[in-house]
C-alpha cells in the first residue's frame, strides 16, 4: 500500500516569508499527486494536481506554485506568504486506474501570522 | 448548485444508534463514489468505496442511487469512536479530480 510522507508537521511563517512544503511518496510509481488546503472548519480545496513529472495544474489562481521534480515527489511553495495562506495542507497520491480513490499525507498546519 | 452536498450535522447519536448520512451529486456522468472519515485535526482516510451493488464493510453499508443522484452511508451499532466527520467524493468519468463534499460530522455520546 501506498504511504505518503509530509513535512514539517506543524509550521508557523510570517507574513510576506517564502514556503516550502515537500511530499513524497512510497509504494507505487507514476501515481498522480494532489495540494490540498483545508481552512478550519471548511472542506477541501484542491490547488495543483500533477499526473506526472513535470506536469502541473493549478485549480485556484493564487500566490502558490506546485513542481514536481521527480516521480514521487511534489513540493508546494511560496514566495511571499499571506495570512489568507493559513491553513492545513494535504498532499495526496491517487490510483490511476481507481479515479477517485486517494491516500493523504498527515499534513502540514500552516499558520501565518 | 454545488456538485457534490452534504449535510453538515452534526449528527448527535447515542452509542448503539444507527445513523444514515445521504450525498447528492449533480453531474450525471459521474462514475466513482467512495466515504471518507476525517478525524478532528487528521487527513481524510478511504471508509469504502460505493458500488452500483451497494457494499457492506461489518457495521457499514454504503449504497449508490443513481437515479435519483445519491449516495448513503449507514452506519449500525454506533461506537464513540465513529465520532468523525464523513467525507462524499465523487468522480466523474475521466476526470483525474475527484469532487469532495464538505463532509457530515457525527458526535456519538456515551
Amino acid at each position: 500500500s501506498q504511504t505518503i510522507h509530509q513535512w514539517p508537521a506543524t509550521l508557523v511563517q510570517p507574513v510576506g516569508s517564502p514556503l516550502s512544503l515537500e511530499c513524497t511518496v512510497e509504494g507505487t510509481s507514476n501515481p498522480n499527486l494532489y495540494w490540498y488546503r483545508q481552512a478550519a472548519g471548511r472542506g477541501l480545496q484542491l490547488l495543483f494536481y500533477s499526473v506526472g513529472i513535470g506536469q502541473i495544474s493549478s485549480e485556484v489562481p493564487q500566490n502558490l506554485s506546485a513542481s514536481r521534480p521527480q516521480d514521487r515527489q511534489f513540493i508546494l511553495s511560496s514566495k511571499k506568504l499571506l495570512l489568507s495562506d493559513s491553513g492545513f495542507y494535504l498532499c495526496a497520491s491517487g490510483k490511476a486506474r481507481v479515479r477517485g480513490e486517494q491516500f493523504f499525507g498527515p499534513g502540514t498546519r500552516l499558520t501565518v501570522l | 448548485r454545488k456538485e457534490v452536498e452534504q449535510d453538515p450535522g452534526p449528527f448527535n447519536v447515542p452509542e448503539g444508534a444507527t445513523v444514515a448520512f445521504n450525498c447528492t451529486y449533480s453531474n450525471s456522468a459521474s462514475q466513482s463514489f467512495f466515504w471518507y472519515r476525517q478525524d478532528c485535526r487528521k487527513e481524510p482516510k478511504l471508509l469504502m468505496s460505493v458500488y452500483s451493488s451497494g457494499n457492506e464493510d461489518g457495521r457499514f453499508t454504503a449504497q449508490l442511487n443513481r437515479a435519483s443522484q445519491y449516495i448513503s452511508l449507514l452506519i449500525r451499532d454506533s461506537k464513540l469512536s465513529d465520532s468523525a466527520t464523513y467525507l462524499c467524493v465523487v468522480t466523474t468519468g475521466g476526470s483525474y479530480i475527484p469532487t469532495f463534499g464538505r463532509g457530515t460530522s457525527l458526535i456519538v455520546h456515551p
